[in-house]
């Protein structure tokens, strides 16, 4: 089944300790990004990678990193974690040369 | 990419056709205009796109307007599983850069 999954799906930290969330699709597609979804805020852009080794920042990329080593990872990597970045975030994957994104379930995170 | 204005929610009798507006005033002519939804809490769903002719699929119709400075989403006949947030977003396309995909319109289908 073509997906794209995300892990943790929930996850509760504390102020700096380093965490990952791993995102992984099956489609073979070159453009992954990942979302922070805020009340009041909409979905907003972190980071978004056109292939392996290309990464760009989207509109709140401070506090976060990423990684294209593969075509199917792009995992977020958070180094030093802090309250305001509790948020749901989404990972999508789209083919090159299309718009349609796929998204996967989401993970809840809190950091206290 | 510009940016676009949507109410911030509407309601909707079940089986009734839904309009959702979209205002895309500073529209560039290589830019598109793309619908997702999201229900729930889930990830966004793919709706629809366009470019100036009036599109339809089996989910929805897009209706665009000549000067394209706005556009609409209509759903035929609005069931309950309908309700949802609705984005309407416009980007140049295939350029593999930023989505931006503001805050939407909230749709209630009321019974």
């Amino acid at each position: 089944e073509a997906q794209v999954t995300q892990n943790p799906r929930y996850l509760i930290t504390v102020t700096g300790k380093k965490l990952t969330v791993t995102c992984s699709q099956n489609m073979n597609h070159e453009y992954m990004s990942w979302y922070r979804q805020d009340p009041g805020l909409g979905l907003r852009q972190i980071y978004y990678s056109m292939n392996v080794e290309v990464t760009d920042k989207g509109d709140v990329p401070e506090g976060y990193k990423v990684s294209r080593k593969e075509k199917r990872n792009f995992p977020l990597i958070l180094e030093s974690p802090s309250p305001n970045q509790t948020s749901l975030y989404f990972c999508a994957s789209s083919l090159e040369g299309t718009d349609t994104q796929y998204f996967g379930p989401g993970t809840r995170l809190t950091v206290l | 990419d510009a940016k676009t204005t949507q109410p911030t929610s509407m309601d909707c009798a079940e089986g009734r056709a839904a309009n959702l507006p979209c205002n895309h005033s500073t529209i560039s002519g290589n830019e598109y205009v793309y619908w997702y939804r999201q229900i729930h809490s889930q990830g966004p769903q793919y709706i629809i796109h366009g470019l100036k002719n009036n599109e339809t699929n089996e989910m929805a119709s897009l209706i665009i307007t000549e000067d394209r400075k706005s556009s609409t989403l209509i759903l035929p006949h609005a069931t309950l599983r309908d309700t949802a947030v609705y984005y309407c977003i416009v980007r140049v396309a295939h350029t593999g850069n930023q989505f931006y995909f503001g805050t939407g319109t909230s749709l209630t289908v009321i019974p």
